[in-house]
């Protein structure tokens, strides 16, 4: 693959469900990253995978947010009871390594609708 | 924790004029990173600044850090139609990539 891609595109789901995003880097990057953009807002960051190095897990917003990279490449992010407030574009990222020096490339975003 | 603050959050510019955000932190920064996001897409990476007082530029678009590299800006000469869009400046002084809340630029024809 070219990019990073994401699944789904978009998600809607009722209050209270699980859900699961998926993200595939792009091949090689050992840094992964997920963002959180609501509505016209910023990119807030969630959480950041480095190598084989302890997840940054600093900026989920709750214990119903989780995220796990197997094999160094793909990645899922989890919400669990969600909630309305969770609606938003989630973003993931790769990049070659972690730190400065390294471009960011992000995928396409899944859109998460929580009725 | 590491801060990135981005003025202004919006701006509306006749097509022509020049347009300029900048983005600050009350700390160092290590690097500066710039992103556009059109309407609808994900964020793209522009460029890069490390060195202190360095000045980038790419077509129309000029980059620059700060002296003490604890602010940066990006200034866009003679705005078009196609510089429409949410600019991002995000720094990783500790391994993770913290983004401003980023200035999105209206262009009227």
């Amino acid at each position: 693959g070219a990019g990073v891609s994401q699944s789904p595109s978009n998600k809607v789901t009722e209050k209270g469900k699980d859900v699961e995003l998926r993200c595939d880097p792009i091949s090689g990057h050992t840094a992964l990253y997920w963002y959180r953009q609501s509505l016209g807002q910023g990119l807030e960051f969630l959480i950041y995978f480095q190598g084989n190095s302890a997840p940054d897990k600093s900026g989920l917003p709750s214990d119903r947010f989780s995220a796990e990279r197997t094999g160094g490449s793909v990645s899922t992010l989890t919400i669990q009871r969600t909630q309305q407030e969770d609606s938003a574009v989630y973003l993931c990222a790769s990049s070659l390594g972690a730190g400065g020096g390294f471009e960011q490339y992000f995928g396409p975003g899944t859109r998460l609708t929580v009725t | 924790g590491q801060q990135v603050m981005q003025i202004p959050q919006y701006q509306h510019v006749q097509e022509g004029e020049d347009f300029t955000t900048y983005c600050n932190s009350s700390t160092t920064l290590s690097n500066i990173q710039w992103y556009k996001q059109r309407p609808g897409g994900h964020p793209v990476f522009l460029i890069q600044l490390v060195k202190s007082g360095e000045v980038k530029k790419q077509k129309r678009l000029t980059f620059q850090f700060g002296e003490a590299k604890k602010n940066s800006s990006l200034h866009i000469t003679a705005t078009q139609t196609t510089d429409v869009g949410t600019y991002f400046c995000g720094s990783s002084n500790t391994g993770k990539l913290i983004f401003g809340q980023g200035t999105t630029l209206q262009v009227k024809p």
